[in-house]
C-alpha cells in the first residue's frame, strides 16, 4: 500500500503570506495526486488534480507542483478563508485504490 | 446540480452490520468510466478511503477493510450502497460518498456529499 505523508503537521502563518505544504509518497505515483480543502464541519473540497491542474472555480492563488513521490501545494497569499486542513490524495492503477495523507492544518498565526 | 447525499443509522451497536446509501443526483451512474466512492472520517482524524464502484460494474476496496466491506449500486435508482461488517467503536467516524467523474489517467472526486455521522455504541 502507498503511504502518503504530509508535513508539516500544523502551518502558522499571517495573512497575506506564502503558505508552502508538502507531500511525500512511499513510492512514485508519477501525477495521480490531488489536494483536498476542509474547514470544520464541512466535506472535503477539491482543489488541485494531476498534481498541478486547479480545479473548477479554484482561485489562482492555489497551486500544486511536484511528481513521482515529492509534492507542493503553494498558497501564494493566505486569505481568511483559507485557514483550513489540506490532505494530498494519490490515486494509482486500475482499478484505483486511494491514500490519503494524514492533512496540514493551516492556522491563523 | 451535482449533488450527494448519505443516509444511514446514527447509531449502530458493536458486531452489527452498517449500510449506508448515497442517493445521487444531476448525473447518471451508467457515465462511461464514472464512479462513486465511500470516505470516512473519524472525529478529529484524516480521512481514510473504504471503496469504489464504477459505471460498469467495477470495484476496488480498501485492503484493510476488504473483508468486512460490499460495495453496490443502483443506476435506475441513482443510489450506490455500502455495507460494513462486524462494527466496532473505532468505526465511529463520518461517512463521505463522493464523485468520480472519470476515472482515466485522473481518478479523484469532485463532488461531495455533506457526510453522516455513524458512532457505534451499546
Amino acid at each position: 500500500e502507498i503511504v502518503m505523508t504530509q508535513s508539516p503537521a500544523t502551518l502558522s502563518v499571517s495573512p497575506g503570506e506564502r503558505a508552502t505544504l508538502s507531500c511525500r509518497a512511499s513510492q512514485s505515483v508519477s501525477s495521480n495526486l490531488a489536494w483536498y480543502q476542509q474547514k470544520p464541519g464541512q466535506a472535503p473540497r477539491l482543489l488541485i488534480y494531476g498534481a498541478s491542474t486547479r480545479a473548477t472555480g479554484i482561485p489562482a492563488r492555489f497551486s500544486g507542483s511536484g511528481s513521482g513521490t515529492e509534492f507542493t501545494l503553494t498558497i501564494s497569499s493566505l486569505q481568511s478563508e483559507d485557514f483550513a486542513v489540506y490532505y494530498c490524495q494519490q490515486y494509482n492503477n486500475w482499478p484505483p485504490t486511494w491514500t490519503f495523507g494524514q492533512g496540514t492544518k493551516v492556522e491563523i498565526k | 446540480q451535482v449533488t450527494l447525499k448519505e443516509s444511514g443509522p446514527v447509531l449502530v451497536k458493536p458486531t452489527e452490520t452498517l449500510t449506508l446509501t448515497c442517493t445521487v443526483s444531476g448525473f447518471s451512474l451508467s457515465n462511461a468510466r464514472m464512479g462513486v466512492s465511500w470516505i470516512r472520517q473519524p472525529p478529529g482524524k484524516a480521512l481514510e478511503w473504504l471503496a469504489h464502484i464504477f459505471s460498469n460494474d467495477e470495484k476496488s476496496y480498501s485492503t484493510s477493510l476488504k473483508s468486512r466491506l460490499t460495495i453496490s449500486k443502483d443506476t435506475s435508482k441513482s443510489q450506490v450502497v455500502l455495507t460494513m461488517t462486524n462494527m466496532d467503536p473505532v468505526d465511529t467516524a463520518t461517512y463521505y460518498c463522493a464523485r468520480i467523474p472519470y476515472c482515466g489517467g485522473d481518478c479523484y472526486s469532485d463532488y461531495w456529499g455533506q457526510g453522516t455521522l455513524v458512532t457505534v455504541s451499546s
